[in-house]
């Protein structure tokens, strides 16, 4: 089955600097490829995701990019501000079903 | 905007009782999962349901485990003979397709003692 590598698994930045946190997968078949922030005593919450047509997607500070050959994909946060302090995972779908990376904790620092 | 529900925020359990955990998806998605995340590790997919029936399932989704909708709005998921290692936070998600996406639940924390 799918196996998702998440590095690194805690992530300290200054306000206004950005974020990087990647992602591997082995089953070259996964084509989508959600990334989620999760709160303190929240669920799982969609921020951006990319297809396994597409190689980059931006949405105003973050911006996701897809290695389909090297089967690895990259979640980056410009601009960073305090509130984007959370865990985020990322994700691959392969068939009908969902795999996980392990999570970033993500600390911005004011 | 619509969000998915999950009843109790934490639910205690002795080991071998059995637990019922409810979501309530968002109204008009037609697929719904439950997921669960043992205290840090990977969330990890337990079963997709469809059309009033298993869609998919991991293979951590033994016999101890089922599902259910057994109206217009419930999803359950019920562990019968709770083991300790069922400790975790299970969440529930809904999507409107099978490769849309999909919207998490708050959770729910199960402590096995």
């Amino acid at each position: 089955g799918e196996n998702v590598e998440q590095h690194p698994s805690t992530l300290s930045v200054q306000e206004g600097d950005s974020a990087v946190i990647k992602c591997t997968y082995s089953d070259s078949a996964s084509n989508y490829f959600p990334w989620y922030k999760q709160e303190l005593g929240k669920g799982p919450q969609l921020i951006i995701d990319i297809r396994s047509n597409v190689g980059e997607k931006k949405d105003q500070r973050i911006a996701v990019t897809l290695n389909k050959t090297a089967k690895h994909f990259s979640l980056h946060i410009t601009e960073t501000q305090p509130e984007d302090s959370a865990v985020y995972f990322c994700a691959a779908r392969s068939g009908n079903q969902f795999y996980f990376g392990t999570g970033t904790s993500l600390t911005v620092i004011p | 905007e619509p969000e998915v529900t999950q009843t109790p925020s934490h639910q205690v359990t002795q080991m071998g009782q059995e637990v019922i955990l409810r979501c309530v998806p968002i109204s008009n998605h037609l697929y719904f999962y439950w997921y669960r995340q043992i205290l840090g590790q990977k969330v990890e997919f337990l079963v997709s349901f469809y059309n009033n029936e298993i869609s998919e399932k991991s293979e951590i989704f033994d016999d101890q485990f089922s599902v259910e909708r057994p109206d217009g709005s419930n999803f359950t998921l019920k562990i019968r003979s709770t083991k300790l290692e069922d400790s975790a936070m299970y969440f529930c998600a809904s999507a409107w397709g099978p490769t849309d996406t999909q919207y998490f639940g708050p959770g729910t924390r199960l402590t096995v003692l």
